[in-house]
């Protein structure tokens, strides 16, 4: 079956350090994005992609980094600098520009410990 | 700037009992209004798209419903594996999707 894989499902990270989440998608979507989840607030858009080797910054990118090497995969790096990465974090894959709705991967959360 | 506000925060029903959720939105030259749901720990799961208002669509216990200023999720008879949390979402500009907190679901056997 077609879908999105976000691995792993749980992640610890300790202060300092990087830590990256999986996404990958079967479902042959030109465009792939990344969202975080916290308690009270909408999904808010860390970053997107388009096409391979190109991204765009949203949001809230400051303390992420990305990367778009193959269709299928955009994983997404939480940096040191990024001060309160406790959260939810969501992949999300679409047909053109996103005008026909997302699907969504089942999420990691990450912890800082 | 664009927003989109769900109420209620959260609904609790006896099993049975139609009700509705509400999505107030303001997104400048919106081209899709979404709903999805949201079960604990879990990705969001795609409903329905809207597109312009007046336009209706239905799912099994779930009809969603546009207007120029609002949407609404209804549903109909619930039953306790409705209970989830709903997301509104509204589409304005290339890929700026802005989403609402959500309103959970609870429904009571």
């Amino acid at each position: 079956d077609g879908g999105i894989t976000q691995s792993p499902k749980y992640l610890f990270r300790k202060e300092g350090q990087n830590v990256t989440l999986s996404c990958e998608q079967n479902l042959n979507h030109d465009a792939m994005y990344w969202y975080r989840q916290d308690p009270g607030q909408g999904l808010r858009l860390i970053y997107y992609s388009q096409i391979v080797n190109d991204f765009q910054k949203g949001d809230i990118a400051e303390g992420y980094s990305v990367s778009r090497e193959k269709k299928e995969s955009f994983p997404l790096t939480v940096t040191s600098a990024q001060k309160n990465p406790t959260a939810f974090y969501l992949c999300a894959s679409s047909i053109g520009g996103g005008d026909y709705g997302y699907t969504f991967g089942s999420g990691t959360r990450l912890t800082v410990v | 700037e664009d927003q989109v506000t769900q109420s209620p925060e959260a609904l609790r029903l006896q099993e049975g009992e139609s009700s509705s959720l509400n999505c107030s939105y303001t997104v400048s030259g919106l081209r899709g209004l979404f709903w999805y749901r949201q079960d604990p720990g879990k990705g969001p799961e795609f409903l329905f798209t809207l597109y312009s208002a007046g336009e209706e669509k239905e799912k099994e216990r779930l009809k969603a419903t546009l207007t120029k200023k609002e949407s609404f999720l209804h549903i109909t008879a619930p039953k306790p594996e409705d209970s989830a949390t709903y997301l509104c979402a509204g589409a304005g500009g290339y890929q700026k999707v802005t989403f609402g907190i959500g309103t959970k679901l609870q429904v009571i056997p």
